[in-house]
């Protein structure tokens, strides 16, 4: 079974800042997706960038990047230019790419705050 | 996208009782998922719910405590029957986009049961 592990329960960042969110997973298979959702105190899951497994090239939503390492199992998610809005709980997660519609298997999340 | 209308958004709940969670999407989906949110834990998926079949229940969770119907393929519904203090959680719906490359979710219901 895979699993998702985001070993930071808790970050801080000053506005402005950069700050990095960790993740790793552990899987055997070789079609997969990786997600982070952001989820604000309104309790809204809101997908902040995603990864296919088989581009090399890390995705870029804006502010918002990752470092994806396929030999490593690493997805780290960067937030530049950090704002307020970006506090929030932020989850990483991963789906196999092998069948269609199969669940999202979620890390413990990563609590974010940022400091004015 | 997919657009999910989850209702209701909070309830207060007396141990004992039922409630009924409703998920309404704007496009017909093949799978819906049932996720729960203990306080400060992360999402366990409950089930997934395929229309016209019963629905598939993950490890720890049982049909009778956690019944769901999927009348079609653009709604469905979640009860948490007999509650207790420890259902007290956020309950999710989710569905994929039609590439399975995106899951949306509803608001979420967060459940107390007093």
């Amino acid at each position: 079974a895979q699993t998702v592990t985001q070993s930071q329960p808790e970050m801080s960042v000053q506005e402005a800042e950069t700050v990095t969110l960790s993740c790793t997973y552990d899987t055997s298979e070789s079609d997969y997706y990786l997600f982070w959702y952001k989820q604000p105190p309104s309790r809204q899951m809101i997908l902040v960038i995603r990864q296919e497994a088989y581009k090399q090239q890390n995705a870029t939503e804006n502010r918002f990047s990752v470092n994806f390492q396929k030999a490593a199992k690493s997805f780290s998610l960067k937030i530049s230019d950090s704002q307020l809005g970006d506090a929030a709980m932020y989850f990483c997660a991963y789906r196999s790419g092998l069948s269609r519609n199969t669940p999202l298997v979620f890390g413990k999340g990563t609590r974010l705050s940022v400091i004015a | 996208s997919a657009v999910i209308s989850q209702k209701p958004s909070r309830d207060i709940c007396q141990r004992g009782t039922s409630l009924t969670i409703q998920c309404q999407v704007d496009s017909q989906v093949t799978m819906m998922f049932w996720y729960r949110q203990q306080p400060g834990q992360s999402l366990t998926l409950i089930a997934t719910a395929n229309q016209g079949s019963e629905a598939t229940y993950e490890s720890g969770f049982v049909i009778d405590k956690f019944p769901i119907s999927r009348p079609n393929l653009t709604f469905s519904t979640l009860t948490v029957s007999n509650m207790s203090p420890e259902d007290s959680s956020i309950y999710l719906c989710s569905v994929d986009n039609s590439l399975n490359t995106e899951a949306f979710f509803g608001q979420g219901t967060r459940l107390t049961v007093v």
